[in-house]
């Protein structure tokens, strides 16, 4: 199975501030890898596929780059409602696998 | 608007059954392939199970193989998730999700969620 590192865990951030998260993959994935967006007590929301691409609706200032096994998540500008939970998800090969998540907070 | 709604969940004892159903609405359910996505309490997502159009290529974790079964009914816009033999570890927040190409294997939608919890 390939494996998900995203650090860093947990972020501390302000509004207006510039965020990166890192993802990184036990093995090559191309640019097979998934962003999504995890408030309390709801389910996983997709943000960015193919590593790049930013699923329709979800704001500009959500952007990805990386590929191989090197991806980073970055919100340009943090607004109030972005305080969540991230997750990276490869989606090279089956099992489908999530990294560990980071924590966006106050 | 795409709706997937969960319903089944509930405590089990360990070695118990349950049968999960995912109501699809709002697309059309035979164009997407379909997952299944547990989340247990303060984790990560964790991919469970997926099913193609016609119900024939079918996946699952190594952690269920064997003891869970996904299907689908298109005639009513239906997924579900047979789970047998539970255990502790199963428990869990159930997600149904809809992947919007095969070559892409994302969630673009996902229910609401049912709680699964596997305890005596």
């Amino acid at each position: 199975d390939i494996q998900m590192t995203q650090s860093p865990s947990s972020v501390s951030a302000s509004v207006g501030d510039r965020i990166t998260i890192t993802c990184r993959a036990s093995q090559g994935i191309g640019s097979w890898l998934a962003w999504y967006q995890q408030k309390p007590g709801k389910a996983p929301e997709l943000l960015i596929y193919s590593a790049t691409s930013l699923q329709s609706g979800v704001p500009s200032r959500f952007s990805g780059s990386g590929s191989g096994t090197d991806f980073t998540l970055t919100i340009s500008s943090l607004q109030p409602e972005d305080f969540a939970t991230y997750y990276c998800q490869q989606t090279n090969s089956f099992p489908l696998t999530f990294g560990g998540g980071t924590k966006v907070e106050i | 608007e795409v709706q997937l709604v969960e319903s089944g969940g509930g405590l089990v004892q360990p070695g118990g059954s349950l049968r999960l159903s995912c109501a699809a609405s709002g697309f059309t359910f035979t164009n997407y392939w379909m997952h299944w996505v547990r989340q247990a309490p303060g984790k990560g997502p964790v991919w469970v199970s997926r099913i193609s159009i016609d119900g024939k290529d079918i996946l699952y974790a190594d952690s269920v193989k064997g003891r869970f079964t996904i299907s689908r009914d298109n005639a009513k816009n239906t997924l579900h998730l047979q789970m047998n033999s539970l255990r502790a570890e199963d428990t869990a927040v159930y997600y149904c999700v809809r992947d919007p190409s095969v070559s892409i294997n994302v969630g673009d939608y996902w229910g609401q969620g049912t709680l699964v919890t596997v305890s005596s």
